[in-house]
Protein backbone atom coordinates (compact mmCIF):
# COMPACT_ATOMS: atom_id res chain seq x y z
CA UNK A 1 0.00 0.00 0.00
CA UNK A 2 1.34 3.09 -1.04
CA UNK A 3 1.81 5.79 1.31
CA UNK A 4 -0.34 8.47 0.66
CA UNK A 5 -3.05 7.84 -2.12
CA UNK A 6 -4.70 9.80 -4.45
CA UNK A 7 -7.70 9.16 -7.39
CA UNK A 8 -5.11 10.77 -10.61
CA UNK A 9 -8.81 11.42 -11.81
CA UNK A 10 -8.73 13.88 -14.23
CA UNK A 11 -12.38 14.91 -12.88
CA UNK A 12 -13.78 16.95 -15.54
CA UNK A 13 -16.81 19.27 -14.16
CA UNK A 14 -18.42 21.91 -14.96
CA UNK A 15 -18.19 25.56 -13.86
CA UNK A 16 -20.29 25.70 -10.54
CA UNK A 17 -20.14 22.46 -9.93
CA UNK A 18 -18.79 21.26 -6.02
CA UNK A 19 -15.85 18.47 -6.42
CA UNK A 20 -14.22 16.24 -3.70
CA UNK A 21 -11.29 14.81 -3.53
CA UNK A 22 -9.64 12.16 -0.98
CA UNK A 23 -6.01 11.32 -0.24
CA UNK A 24 -5.52 8.55 2.15
CA UNK A 25 -2.74 7.55 4.57
CA UNK A 26 -1.19 4.98 6.06
CA UNK A 27 0.99 5.81 8.60
CA UNK A 28 -1.52 6.67 11.81
CA UNK A 29 1.38 8.39 13.61
CA UNK A 30 1.45 11.16 10.74
CA UNK A 31 1.53 14.49 12.40
CA UNK A 32 0.34 17.42 9.88
CA UNK A 33 -1.64 17.64 6.85
CA UNK A 34 -1.81 19.85 3.70
CA UNK A 35 -3.72 20.61 0.07
CA UNK A 36 -1.22 22.17 -2.49
CA UNK A 37 -2.59 23.18 -5.90
CA UNK A 38 0.04 22.57 -8.72
CA UNK A 39 -0.55 24.50 -11.97
CA UNK A 40 1.31 22.81 -15.32
CA UNK A 41 4.68 23.05 -15.15
CA UNK A 42 5.06 25.07 -12.03
CA UNK A 43 5.55 24.92 -8.68
CA UNK A 44 3.35 23.35 -6.05
CA UNK A 45 1.70 26.39 -4.12
CA UNK A 46 -0.14 26.20 -0.99
CA UNK A 47 -3.75 25.77 -0.69
CA UNK A 48 -4.01 25.47 2.95
CA UNK A 49 -3.40 23.54 5.94
CA UNK A 50 -6.17 20.75 7.28
CA UNK A 51 -6.72 20.55 10.78
CA UNK A 52 -8.39 18.17 12.85
CA UNK A 53 -11.47 20.47 13.75
CA UNK A 54 -11.48 21.03 9.89
CA UNK A 55 -11.16 24.70 7.92
CA UNK A 56 -12.43 26.29 5.51
CA UNK A 57 -11.32 29.32 3.10
CA UNK A 58 -13.62 30.95 0.93
CA UNK A 59 -14.83 28.09 -1.58
CA UNK A 60 -12.45 25.55 -0.15
CA UNK A 61 -12.99 23.13 2.52
CA UNK A 62 -10.84 20.43 4.43
CA UNK A 63 -10.96 17.75 6.52
CA UNK A 64 -9.41 14.96 8.20
CA UNK A 65 -10.51 11.92 9.62
CA UNK A 66 -7.90 10.58 11.20
CA UNK A 67 -9.77 7.43 12.37
CA UNK A 68 -10.32 6.46 8.62
CA UNK A 69 -6.93 7.83 8.04
CA UNK A 70 -7.64 10.26 5.39
CA UNK A 71 -8.25 14.01 4.40
CA UNK A 72 -10.82 15.97 1.60
CA UNK A 73 -11.08 18.57 0.04
CA UNK A 74 -13.83 20.30 -1.08
CA UNK A 75 -14.61 22.65 -3.80
CA UNK A 76 -17.82 24.70 -4.22
CA UNK A 77 -19.04 26.78 -7.02
CA UNK A 78 -15.58 25.72 -9.14
CA UNK A 79 -13.99 28.19 -11.72
CA UNK A 80 -12.13 27.41 -14.45
CA UNK A 81 -9.44 28.46 -12.90
CA UNK A 82 -9.47 26.02 -10.69
CA UNK A 83 -8.77 24.00 -12.83
CA UNK A 84 -5.12 22.27 -11.95
CA UNK A 85 -3.66 19.36 -10.03
CA UNK A 86 -4.43 19.16 -6.35
CA UNK A 87 -2.01 17.21 -3.97
CA UNK A 88 -1.86 15.95 -0.71
CA UNK A 89 0.84 16.12 1.76
CA UNK A 90 1.56 14.27 5.08
CA UNK A 91 4.01 15.21 7.24
CA UNK A 92 4.91 11.79 9.03
CA UNK A 93 7.33 12.94 11.54
CA UNK A 94 10.31 10.89 11.95
CA UNK A 95 13.32 11.05 9.41
CA UNK A 96 11.26 10.53 6.34
CA UNK A 97 8.95 12.62 7.12
CA UNK A 98 7.18 14.67 4.04
CA UNK A 99 5.17 12.62 1.84
CA UNK A 100 3.11 14.06 -1.43
CA UNK A 101 0.23 12.33 -3.10
CA UNK A 102 0.42 11.66 -6.51
CA UNK A 103 -1.87 14.53 -7.05
CA UNK A 104 -5.64 14.90 -8.59
CA UNK A 105 -6.18 16.29 -11.44
CA UNK A 106 -9.16 18.83 -12.02
CA UNK A 107 -10.51 20.25 -15.18
CA UNK A 108 -13.18 22.69 -14.99
CA UNK A 109 -14.92 22.82 -17.79
CA UNK A 110 -16.99 26.11 -19.42
CA UNK B 1 8.57 39.93 0.00
CA UNK B 2 10.95 37.33 -2.21
CA UNK B 3 10.11 34.23 -2.12
CA UNK B 4 12.17 31.25 -2.87
CA UNK B 5 14.61 31.90 -5.36
CA UNK B 6 16.39 28.91 -7.36
CA UNK B 7 19.48 28.70 -9.85
CA UNK B 8 19.41 27.87 -12.54
CA UNK B 9 16.50 27.22 -14.10
CA UNK B 10 17.40 25.03 -16.19
CA UNK B 11 20.48 23.11 -16.86
CA UNK B 12 21.84 20.54 -19.33
CA UNK B 13 24.08 17.69 -18.19
CA UNK B 14 25.65 14.44 -18.94
CA UNK B 15 25.49 11.36 -18.01
CA UNK B 16 28.35 10.71 -15.43
CA UNK B 17 28.62 14.17 -14.68
CA UNK B 18 27.34 16.39 -11.15
CA UNK B 19 25.35 19.31 -10.53
CA UNK B 20 24.84 21.65 -8.03
CA UNK B 21 21.55 23.29 -7.41
CA UNK B 22 21.08 26.28 -5.18
CA UNK B 23 18.24 27.52 -2.94
CA UNK B 24 17.64 30.51 -0.95
CA UNK B 25 15.05 30.54 1.64
CA UNK B 26 12.43 33.58 2.23
CA UNK B 27 13.43 35.81 4.76
CA UNK B 28 13.29 34.42 8.49
CA UNK B 29 12.80 30.27 7.66
CA UNK B 30 15.31 28.22 8.54
CA UNK B 31 14.03 25.23 7.09
CA UNK B 32 14.88 24.19 3.58
CA UNK B 33 13.82 20.98 1.74
CA UNK B 34 14.31 19.12 -1.48
CA UNK B 35 12.35 17.34 -3.82
CA UNK B 36 12.59 15.71 -7.28
CA UNK B 37 9.23 15.48 -9.47
CA UNK B 38 9.15 13.98 -12.61
CA UNK B 39 6.48 14.16 -15.07
CA UNK B 40 3.43 12.37 -13.67
CA UNK B 41 4.27 12.29 -10.20
CA UNK B 42 4.33 14.01 -6.79
CA UNK B 43 7.42 15.83 -5.55
CA UNK B 44 9.67 12.99 -4.00
CA UNK B 45 11.41 13.71 -0.69
CA UNK B 46 15.08 14.19 -0.92
CA UNK B 47 16.47 15.85 2.31
CA UNK B 48 15.63 18.46 4.72
CA UNK B 49 18.16 20.80 6.56
CA UNK B 50 17.38 22.78 9.49
CA UNK B 51 19.87 25.04 11.44
CA UNK B 52 22.31 23.60 9.51
CA UNK B 53 21.87 20.05 10.40
CA UNK B 54 20.09 17.41 8.07
CA UNK B 55 16.77 16.48 9.62
CA UNK B 56 15.03 14.25 7.29
CA UNK B 57 16.08 11.94 4.17
CA UNK B 58 14.15 10.00 1.78
CA UNK B 59 15.18 7.24 -0.27
CA UNK B 60 17.58 8.60 -2.33
CA UNK B 61 21.20 7.30 -3.12
CA UNK B 62 24.07 8.27 -1.86
CA UNK B 63 25.13 10.09 -4.95
CA UNK B 64 22.75 13.22 -3.87
CA UNK B 65 23.73 15.21 -1.10
CA UNK B 66 23.07 18.55 0.14
CA UNK B 67 23.80 21.48 2.92
CA UNK B 68 22.60 23.92 4.47
CA UNK B 69 24.43 27.27 5.10
CA UNK B 70 25.03 29.69 8.15
CA UNK B 71 22.30 32.44 6.19
CA UNK B 72 20.16 29.05 5.52
CA UNK B 73 20.51 28.87 2.08
CA UNK B 74 21.33 25.80 0.91
CA UNK B 75 22.78 23.87 -2.25
CA UNK B 76 21.80 20.22 -3.78
CA UNK B 77 24.63 17.72 -4.95
CA UNK B 78 23.98 14.99 -7.21
CA UNK B 79 27.21 13.19 -8.42
CA UNK B 80 27.67 10.57 -11.45
CA UNK B 81 24.41 11.50 -13.29
CA UNK B 82 22.33 8.84 -14.64
CA UNK B 83 19.46 9.50 -17.46
CA UNK B 84 16.94 8.45 -14.56
CA UNK B 85 18.01 11.86 -12.63
CA UNK B 86 15.67 14.32 -15.27
CA UNK B 87 13.43 16.08 -13.21
CA UNK B 88 11.96 19.09 -11.64
CA UNK B 89 13.90 19.58 -8.47
CA UNK B 90 12.17 21.69 -6.13
CA UNK B 91 13.01 23.59 -2.68
CA UNK B 92 10.97 24.40 -0.21
CA UNK B 93 11.64 26.83 2.80
CA UNK B 94 9.32 26.77 5.89
CA UNK B 95 9.57 28.00 9.04
CA UNK B 96 10.65 25.51 11.07
CA UNK B 97 10.68 21.62 10.40
CA UNK B 98 6.67 21.09 10.44
CA UNK B 99 5.67 23.94 9.33
CA UNK B 100 4.17 25.02 5.79
CA UNK B 101 6.44 24.73 3.13
CA UNK B 102 6.64 27.50 0.47
CA UNK B 103 8.65 26.25 -3.21
CA UNK B 104 10.60 27.94 -5.65
CA UNK B 105 10.22 27.59 -9.46
CA UNK B 106 12.61 24.56 -9.26
CA UNK B 107 15.20 23.63 -11.58
CA UNK B 108 14.82 21.84 -14.39
CA UNK B 109 17.36 19.01 -15.32
CA UNK B 110 18.10 17.32 -18.23
CA UNK B 111 21.04 14.47 -18.25
CA UNK B 112 21.49 13.63 -21.80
Amino acid sequence: RKEVEQDPGPFNVPEGATVAFNCTYSNSASQSFFWYRQDCRKEPKLLMSVYSSGNEDGRFTAQLNRASQYISLLIRDSKLSDSATYLCVVNEGGYQKVTFGTGTKLQVIP
Amino acid sequence: DAGVTQSPTHLIKTRGQHVTLRCSPISGHKSVSWYQQVLGQGPQFIFQYYEKEERGRGNFPDRFSARQFPNYSSELNVNALLLGDSALYLCASSLTTDNEQFFGPGTRLTVL
